[in-house]
């Protein structure tokens, strides 16, 4: 089955830093790749996502990059504030046969603390 | 337009004995996933619904089940409760019809801890 490795675990960057988070996937059939955000005791928050018709997905901030090929994607947070200090974690959708859509396989998740 | 709701948010059960959660979806969403979450395991799908059928199961004892209700609440069912059982459990809601509406968007979560 689909299986997604994150990297690094941990990132510790100054605010107005850029930080990049990288996650690898196995199932080339995966069409799907949303990055969440969690913060310390509330629930994960979805905050961009890519679909494997798309190389590149900006939103302010942040933007997520994708590469079929290679089968990785990854998270560019620009100018980062304290605010921005959350567990982020990586997903893949697998698409194979009888699995139907929805099934998230997550990324083991990176925490972000972002220094003042 | 209200989020994912999770009912009760904190339980406190002992082993051997079984548990019920409840999720209601956003309004207008039809496929509810459910997910657990422990330190150690991390985000762990447990299966997912879509009109009242399960579509998807992901690698869990036969212990965990689930069913969804024609206005799309979801509830999801542990028996015979494992200490290991403790974590956090997590419902999402998304439309569920297409690629083009995979979103999917967290409840608060149930905290079940097993004592």
């Amino acid at each position: 089955g689909e299986n997604v490795e994150q990297h690094p675990s941990t990132l510790s960057v100054q605010e107005g830093d850029s930080a990049v988070i990288k996650c690898t996937y196995s199932d080339s059939a995966s069409n799907y790749f949303p990055w969440y955000k969690q913060e310390l005791g509330k629930r994960p928050q979805l905050i961009i996502d890519i679909r494997s018709n798309v190389g590149e997905k900006k939103d302010q901030r942040i933007a997520v990059t994708l590469n079929k090929t290679a089968k990785h994607f990854s998270l560019h947070i620009t100018e980062t504030q304290p605010e921005d200090s959350a567990v982020y974690f990586c997903a893949a959708t697998p698409r194979g046969a009888n699995t139907g859509f929805q099934k998230l396989v997550f990324g083991t998740g990176t925490r972000l603390l972002v220094s003042p | 337009k209200a989020g994912v709701t999770q009912t009760p948010r904190y339980l406190i059960k002992t082993r051997g004995q079984q548990v019920t959660l409840s999720c209601s979806p956003i309004s207008g969403h039809r496929s509810v996933s459910w997910y657990q979450q422990t330190p150690g395991q991390g985000l762990q799908f447990l299966f997912e619904y879509f009109s009242e059928t399960q579509r998807n199961k992901g690698n869990f004892p036969g212990r965990f089940s689930g069913r969804q209700f024609s206005n799309s609440r979801s509830e999801m069912n542990v028996s015979t409760l494992e200490l290991g059982d403790s974590a956090l459990y997590l419902c999402a809601s998304s439309l569920g019809t297409s690629v083009q509406t995979y979103e999917q968007y967290f409840g608060p979560g149930t905290r079940l801890t097993v004592t």
